[in-house]
């Protein structure tokens, strides 16, 4: 069970917009900086997000992170078949002191 | 370039001990605010962390796992080793480490992860 809450998948059209919630609590989000990661299945986690909404280098401007409170949202925008993976929060938690991530969103391009 | 790989068993038994190494290059574990995280998923389970060392030897431990794991590293080799001692079946996942930026709290590059399966 995960600290931090997704939902378990999301779709949407190529070139449509789909969004996806991260929620926790003021020992995670609330007090720390959020990070987005996409899985393509069978290979490595890949950073998407860094300080809640900023991008590495190579990451296009269709994906966006934003935060509020104790809660994040990763956007995607222009939706490509190539963005079918699983995403994930995750965020450094102070009462266990310990990083906790979230449950996972599978995002499917109909 | 930053590059990250583990290494280690592919099958372990009950009980026994699992020693993993990661194998950096790029970064160095000498400098502030480096680190390097192992995390670890499950098949078809959501990512699991288990711990991390600093660059100054800080180390930090999952919970519930805290008393079979400990993490060191060798700093001249670029490595990060892993042990979690009273290996089960539930344990059986892909373990991945990954370079902590301790400044932006973030894990910025990944290993390509190596499996591990627990059978007798």
């Amino acid at each position: 069970q995960s600290v931090l809450t997704q939902p378990p998948s999301v779709s949407a059209a190529p070139g449509q917009k789909v969004t996806i919630s991260c929620s926790g609590s003021t020992s995670n989000i609330g007090n720390y900086y959020v990070s987005w990661y996409q899985q393509v299945p069978g290979a490595a986690p890949k950073l998407l997000i860094y300080e809640n909404d900023k991008r590495p280098p190579g990451i296009p401007d269709r994906f966006s992170g934003s935060k509020s409170g104790t809660s994040a949202t990763l956007g995607i925008t222009g939706l490509q078949t190539g963005d079918e993976a699983d995403y994930y929060c995750g965020a450094w938690d102070r009462s266990l002191s310990a990083e906790v991530f979230g449950s996972g969103t599978k995002v499917t391009v109909l | 370039q930053i590059t990250l790989k583990e290494s280690g068993p592919t099958l372990v038994n009950p009980t026994q001990t699992l020693t993993l190494t990661c194998t950096f290059s790029g970064f160095s574990l000498s400098t502030n605010p480096m680190g390097v995280g192992w995390i670890r998923q499950p098949p078809g389970k959501a990512l699991e962390w288990l711990a991390l060392i600093y660059w100054d030897d800080d180390k930090r431990y999952r919970p519930s796992l805290k008393s079979r794991l400990t993490i060191t590293k060798d700093t001249p080799k670029n490595q990060v080793v892993l042990t979690m001692t009273n290996m089960d079946p539930v344990d059986t996942a892909t373990y991945f480490c990954a370079r902590r930026d301790g400044a932006l709290l973030t894990y910025d590059s990944w290993g390509p992860g190596t499996p591990v399966t627990v059978s007798s």
